[in-house]
């Protein structure tokens, strides 16, 4: 059973960075044809990729958050680390990993909301 | 990287059929068989509904289809039941590890 799940602050000011961790099971980071995505939903509006990792730790961004996205993985943890700096209450949204196969964003988490509030 | 083209609405009666679209480019939708379907019930997490352009997941009703030509992906809802009403994105790979989504299709049923 493919499950993930987000954990990190509900809460984060302006200008602070944002650290969120997805924890995956039912299957192995170091599969070769997965990946992990973050994707994030502001409150009433669409969903928005936002980056991924592949199993041989190859990395992509958003071309429009690049500079502010690091994507990382701990494979014996089975954990996904996606920081982003700067943080601006337009960053406020609903942050959900999502397992990749073969082109496809299968299983989702249940995500998490993150306001920035000062 | 920008989002694919959906309309903001779509409705149809109980029984009836809808038909949403999803327009990308030739690096996206036009250039890979990867266009996926997702439906999202407020408050819930995205639910795969169709991968691959027109292949279902274990599970997701056959009422559900997915087709493509040149960078355009539709999703047809056939035989519209209540519990279709939600919001409906599609999501196309769009090559090196990145992927992009639609602008999302509010389904009403009617």
């Amino acid at each position: 059973q493919v499950t993930l799940k987000e954990s990190g602050p509900v809460l984060v000011k302006p200008t602070e960075t944002l650290t969120l961790t997805c924890t995956v099971s039912g299957f192995s980071l170091s599969n070769a044809r997965m990946g992990v995505s973050w994707i994030r939903q502001p409150p009433g509006k669409a969903l928005e990729w936002l980056a991924h990792i592949f199993s041989n730790d190859e990395k992509s961004y958003s071309t429009s958050l690049k500079s502010r996205l690091t994507i990382s993985k701990d494979t014996s943890k089975s954990q996904v680390v996606l920081t982003m700096t700067n943080m601006d209450p337009v960053d406020t949204a609903t942050y959900y990993c999502a397992r990749t196969v073969t082109g496809t964003i299968d299983y989702w988490g249940q995500g998490t909301l993150v306001t920035v509030s000062s | 990287q920008s989002a694919l083209t959906q309309p903001p609405s779509a409705s149809g009666s109980p029984g009836q059929s809808v038909t949403i679209s999803c327009t990308g480019t030739s690096s996206d939708v036009g250039g890979y068989n990867y266009v996926s379907w997702y439906q999202q019930h407020p408050g819930k997490a995205p639910k795969l509904m169709i991968y691959e352009v027109s292949k279902r997941p274990s599970g997701v009703p056959d009422r559900f289809s997915g087709s493509k030509s040149g960078n355009t992906a539709s999703l047809t809802v056939s035989g519209l039941q209540a519990e279709d009403e939600a919001d409906y994105y599609c999501s196309s790979y769009a090559g090196i590890h990145n992927y992009v989504f639609g602008t999302g299709t509010k389904v009403t049923v009617l």
